[in-house]
């Protein structure tokens, strides 16, 4: 079984770029969730994708954006980025919310993408 | 707006005793509570869950302890293992919300 894998682990952007993250989901999920981490904090929902439509949104501003494939493999893109973005990005994939309060609830995380933006 | 508050930022505990992590909520919708624990360069692992409608569960030496009234959980680990050094979040969801509220994390140093 093959579990949740992000690319790329560490990058370093400057202000007003734009980036793109990506996120494998373990065979046999359908959601992926995406979450950034700042230094000292726990991780905050960024959006939530189920069979390739977006499926709740946190409180991040249109700039962040995010895509699922067919695959169940995700992308999380940020435009215009701030030094504030700097943090870690965790994707987590999970059974669809068809599944049962349990097996949807329990998601399993990659091990992140950290973001530094100069 | 934090909804999922863990108060103590680190504890130290000797191996073999018990090790008891706190968590308070404000959001009265929430009906799912986790527990995540994580290791450096890696991401957070599933630790145990309890809904709303039970008190207590339990998992080997892992129990969530639940007070809705209070409004706060527990994670007690007994005995606890120099493995368990890592950080543990608390999270919570609404009812068909499958979004999860994280606290800021208890990091737990297990002694020898």
């Amino acid at each position: 079984e093959t579990g949740v894998t992000q690319s790329p682990t560490h990058l370093i952007k400057t202000r007003g770029q734009q980036v793109t993250l990506r996120c494998s989901s373990q065979s046999g999920h359908n959601t992926v969730s995406w979450y950034q981490q700042a230094l000292g904090q726990g991780p905050q929902f960024i959006f939530q994708y189920y069979r390739e439509e977006e499926n709740g949104r946190g409180n991040f501003p249109p700039r962040f954006s995010g895509l699922q494939f067919p695959n169940y493999s995700s992308e999380l893109n940020v435009n215009a980025l701030e030094l504030d973005d700097s943090a870690l990005y965790l994707c987590a994939s999970s059974l669809g919310p068809t599944s049962g309060r349990a097996a949807a609830g329990e998601l399993f995380f990659g091990e992140g993408s950290r973001l530094t933006v100069l | 707006d934090q909804q999922v508050k863990q108060n103590s930022p680190s504890l130290s505990v000797q191996e073999g005793r018990i090790s008891i992590l706190n968590c308070d909520y404000t959001n009265s919708m929430f009906d799912y509570f986790l527990w995540y624990k994580k290791y450096p360069a890696e991401g957070p692992t599933f630790l145990i869950s309890i809904s709303s409608i039970k008190d207590k569960n339990e998992d080997g030496r892992f129990t969530v302890f639940l007070n809705k009234s209070a409004k706060h959980l527990s994670l007690h680990i007994v005995p606890s293992q120099p493995g368990d050094s890592a950080v543990y979040f608390c999270a919570a969801s609404e009812i068909n919300d499958y979004k999860l509220s994280f606290g800021a994390g208890t990091t737990v140093t297990v002694r020898a």
